[in-house]
């Protein structure tokens, strides 16, 4: 595709369920980013990916969160048990390569709502 | 805590005026880049400054980079309504950190 898509744009969920959250990256960039934003806040790192793999996972919130990517282009982000506070747009971006801080392009984001 | 940091964290301008907004960062970088996201969706590229240039100009933007005070100057001129957005910036290598963001408000 043209851009980072992702997937679904909103989502509204209860307190204790698990949300799947998908992001497509550009085809041929090989670095995978996801981003947490909470209301009128900045950007919070969550993980990166070069390829498929997660070489630093300390980004992620708690051992709810997980994420994994497939076949150096899909992305799923997992959020397990969702608590109030994980209310927020999470982002995903990709970049060409990873090393020396490649431009990143941003997905629309997915808003995510915890009841 | 955040790499890093940009300020004013609000600014309210008139159409036609300039608009400066400053970061500043921690550590070492390879590059600093700009970004601007509207609605709080996603950020779009603005301008990449590297670690070995001082300034640098894309349209109405422009960038500059003091690395021996860690800080980076982000100013639009001439700005417009449709320049209303916040503004990140972010720094370089393995992690992209960025900033709480400065929002700019340009009243026509």
């Amino acid at each position: 595709g043209a851009g980072v898509s992702q997937s679904p744009s909103n989502k509204v969920t209860e307190k204790g369920k698990d949300v799947e959250l998908r992001c497509d990256p550009i085809s041929g960039h090989t670095a995978l980013y996801w981003y947490r934003q909470r209301l009128g806040q900045g950007l919070e790192f969550l993980i990166y990916f070069q390829g498929n793999s997660a070489p630093d996972k300390s980004g992620l919130p708690s051992d709810r969160f997980s994420a994994e990517r497939t076949g150096e282009s899909v992305s799923t982000l997992t959020i397990q048990r969702t608590q109030q506070e994980d209310s927020a747009v999470y982002l995903c971006a990709s970049s060409l390569a990873l090393a020396g801080g490649e431009t990143q392009y941003f997905g629309p984001g997915t808003r995510l709502l915890v009841l | 805590s955040q790499q890093g940091e940009e300020d004013p964290q609000a600014l309210s301008i008139q159409e036609g005026e300039n608009a400066t907004m400053n970061c500043s960062y921690k550590t070492s970088i390879n590059n600093l880049q700009w970004y601007r996201q509207n609605s709080g969706r996603g950020l779009v590229h603005l301008i990449l400054i590297r670690s070995n240039e001082r300034e640098k100009h894309s349209g109405r933007l422009r960038v500059t980079l003091d690395t021996s005070k860690k800080s980076s100057s982000l100013l639009i001129t001439a700005s417009r309504a449709a320049d209303t957005a916040s503004y990140f910036c972010g720094t370089g290598g393995f992690k992209t950190i960025f900033g709480a963001g400065t929002r700019l408000f340009v009243k026509a």
